[in-house]
């Protein structure tokens, strides 16, 4: 069974530039969720999807970001303008149907310069 | 509000048994998973514990006091593949997203 996969792997940007993260869940997984990981911390919950509807955006910085998942499979995730702070790790994850394991993607690691 | 807490950093010999502490103070539970990160990857699941009592799987256990907020996971037989990132994270209230701990370095020498 393949895993989560994740696009691009590496990205540099300088401050107020945008940039686009990609997301393929594993197939069947209805719900989808974008986690930010910083240096030295655990992940912490941007948005998740329940297939293509939004269940919980509460901690996204919605002037900055904002993502979709339009025919309840794949996800893009967005920044713009990007800011120094939002150099981390972009892991996006998949479930069955929300409470069961969740399964990570390798991740995206941005740098903001 | 929900917070996790696990100590920063321990270390361990091969061959040896360690256990990582994990406390949690959260408005509901919905279950407590651990996860293993190795450096610039990410994190896989090793285990979840809804009720209280001992899951055991190989060489790795995890353990869950739902009255006092507390889990620990136990790895024996420590080898130095073990040297990663031990994340605890709760199910938040409604059940669906987690919530991570900062994570625990563990390092194994030889």
């Amino acid at each position: 069974e393949a895993g989560v996969a994740q696009s691009p792997r590496y990205k540099i940007i300088e401050k107020r530039q945008s940039v686009a993260f990609w997301c393929n869940p594993i197939s069947g997984h209805a719900t989808l969720y974008w986690y930010q990981q910083i240096l030295g911390q655990g992940p912490k919950l941007l948005i998740q999807f329940q297939n293509n509807g939004v269940v919980d955006d509460s901690q996204l910085p919605k002037d900055r970001f904002s993502a979709e998942r339009l025919k309840g499979v794949d996800s893009t995730l967005k920044i713009q303008p990007a800011k120094l702070e939002d150099s981390a790790v972009y892991l996006c994850a998949s479930s069955l149907r929300g409470q069961e394991t969740q399964y990570f993607g390798p991740g995206t690691r941005l740098l903001v310069l | 509000g929900q917070n996790i807490d696990q100590p920063t950093e321990m270390t361990a010999t091969e061959g040896a048994i360690v256990q990582i502490n994990c406390t949690y103070q959260t408005s509901g539970f919905n279950g407590l998973f651990w996860y293993q990160q190795h450096a610039g990857e990410a994190p896989t699941f090793l285990s979840y514990n809804v009720l209280d009592g001992l899951e055991e799987k190989g060489r790795f256990s995890s353990f869950l006091s739902r009255s006092k907020g507390y889990s620990y996971l136990l790895l024996k037989e420590l080898q130095m593949k073990d040297s990663a990132s031990y994340l605890c994270a709760v199910l938040n209230q409604a059940g669906t997203a987690l919530i991570f701990g900062k994570g625990t370095t563990l390092s194994v020498s030889s």
